[in-house]
């Protein structure tokens, strides 16, 4: 069955250093993967998405992400953390042709 | 331009009660998606909906239904609330059905209260 698994449930850093959240996901046939974000009280803004070609890919606000295969993995990265990235991130990935499969979320905490 | 817009923002039911939530998507986008988000879940598939016909339904039980119009905005009715069904529930446009290549944009959702 296809799944997103998303291990850090919380994850604190300090602003400036660098930031990377992880994702692993169980997909048979090529995946199409996203990352969104979440502020308190709204719904989903997305990040970037993966669909094939260069596996770095480049999103909005300064994130980029990686696509493994041979990990099965999706990480979500950014050199430098400001504090309004603190907020709630999502890994999905796009099960067959009508729905996403989100992971349970990373929550970011950010210390000035 | 609009993204997608749901309403009410906020609801507060009592158990067994009826709910319709209500959603439009971006101009132009033909398919709309819901989802449940339970308090420290990701979201969860409930439907998606091409051209006024369902094309996905996600694992909820018959009290929930849904339905879209011919301008593609779309409506999610909830029956026999339980506790349970307090969430918040995201409705998500894409230009097709195709999830493969169409990202989804997702309003801010509507919370539901259940007390």
């Amino acid at each position: 069955a296809q799944s997103v698994t998303q291990p850090d449930i919380h994850i604190t850093v300090s602003e400036g250093a660098s930031l990377e959240l992880r994702c692993n996901y169980s997909y048979g046939a090529t995946p199409y993967l996203f990352w969104y974000v979440q502020s308190p009280g709204q719904g989903l803004q997305l990040l970037l998405k993966y669909f094939s070609g260069d596996t770095l890919v480049q999103g909005i606000k300064g994130f980029e992400a990686e696509f493994k295969r041979s990990q099965s993995s999706f990480n979500l990265r950014k050199p430098s953390v400001h504090w309004s990235d603190a907020a709630e991130y999502f890994c999905a990935v796009a099960s067959g042709t009508y729905k996403y499969i989100f992971g349970t979320g990373t929550r970011l905490k950010v210390l000035a | 331009d609009a993204g997608v817009t749901q309403s009410p923002t906020h609801l507060i039911k009592t158990r067994g009660q009826h709910v319709t939530l209500r959603c439009s998507p971006i101009s132009g986008h033909k398919s709309v998606s819901w989802y449940q988000q339970v308090l420290g879940q990701g979201p969860q598939f409930i439907f998606q909906y091409y051209e006024k016909e369902e094309r996905g339904r996600g694992n909820f039980p018959d009290r929930f239904s849904a339905r879209q119009f011919p301008n593609y905005s779309s409506e999610l009715n909830v029956n026999a609330l339980l506790l349970g069904d307090s969430a918040l529930y995201l409705c998500a446009s894409s230009l097709e059905t195709g999830a493969s290549n169409q990202p989804q944009h997702f309003g801010d959702g509507t919370r539901l209260s259940i007390l």
